[in-house]
């Protein structure tokens, strides 16, 4: 079974600073992972994936994320927070081999950040 | 191009009540996905079609729940009767290919579906 733990509620971080958002996940092989971002009022909007090759991927805003094998982490990075970085954020992780674990996405519990003046 | 698009937004109904809610795919993409997130824990796969075949619907709660996909395009969750615990948001998602598993789904605004 795969599994995605992101261990904080919320995280707080002033504008301009850099900001982490965690994430472990647990799956037989390799996975694909996802972050995905939800504003208020608004639905899951992609940000950034990790298929294979480099472990530092980038995406949308700004955003990257580091994936580790050894730690089984993909935190989510970004050097400069903005207030308008402020949202609900989701860790997500897929199963890369056809016949196992089906096509779903397993999702963690989500990070709220609040990124204040 | 229009991207995933649910209605209603938002549904109150009572207990005992029924709720249809309806998802609209972004268009030419085989793969449509439902999900559900409860009283602000994760979100947790419901069940997916592709094209009008369901590939998967080991998330669906129970036989209270009842997901259609006619001709392989819109989709409908038909709730009946509701309970309680089924208050949450209902997120749809669609993708390409199944094969290309690495694709990234692309998601609804979500309906918020409370139970009163």
């Amino acid at each position: 079974a795969q599994s995605v733990a992101q261990p904080e509620d919320q995280v707080n971080v002033a504008e301009g600073n850099p900001l982490t958002v965690k994430c472990t996940y647990s799956v037989s092989g390799n996975p694909y992972l996802f972050w995905y971002v939800q504003y208020p009022n608004r639905g899951l909007q992609f940000l950034l994936k990790y298929i294979t090759g480099d472990n530092l991927v980038k995406g949308s805003y700004g955003f990257e994320a580091e994936f580790n094998k050894s730690q089984t982490s993909f935190h989510l990075k970004k050097p400069s927070a903005l207030v308008s970085d402020s949202a609900l954020y989701f860790c997500a992780v897929r199963h890369n081999i056809l016949t196992g674990g089906g096509n779903k996405l397993t999702f963690g519990t989500g990070t709220q950040l609040k990124v204040e003046l | 191009e229009a991207g995933v698009t649910q209605f209603p937004s938002h549904s109150v109904i009572e207990k005992g009540q029924t709720v249809t809610l309806r998802c609209d795919p972004i268009s030419g993409h085989d793969n449509l996905y439902w999900y559900r997130r409860v009283m602000g824990k994760e979100i947790k796969f419901l069940l997916h079609f592709v094209k009008e075949s369901k590939q998967d619907e080991s998330g669906m709660p129970n036989n209270r729940f009842l997901a259609e996909r006619t001709g392989g395009t819109y989709s409908t969750l038909k709730v009946q009767p509701a309970e309680l615990e089924d208050s949450g948001v209902y997120f749809c998602a669609s993708s390409q290919d199944r094969r290309l598993r690495g694709t990234e789904a692309f998601f609804g605004q979500g309906t918020r579906l409370t139970v009163v």
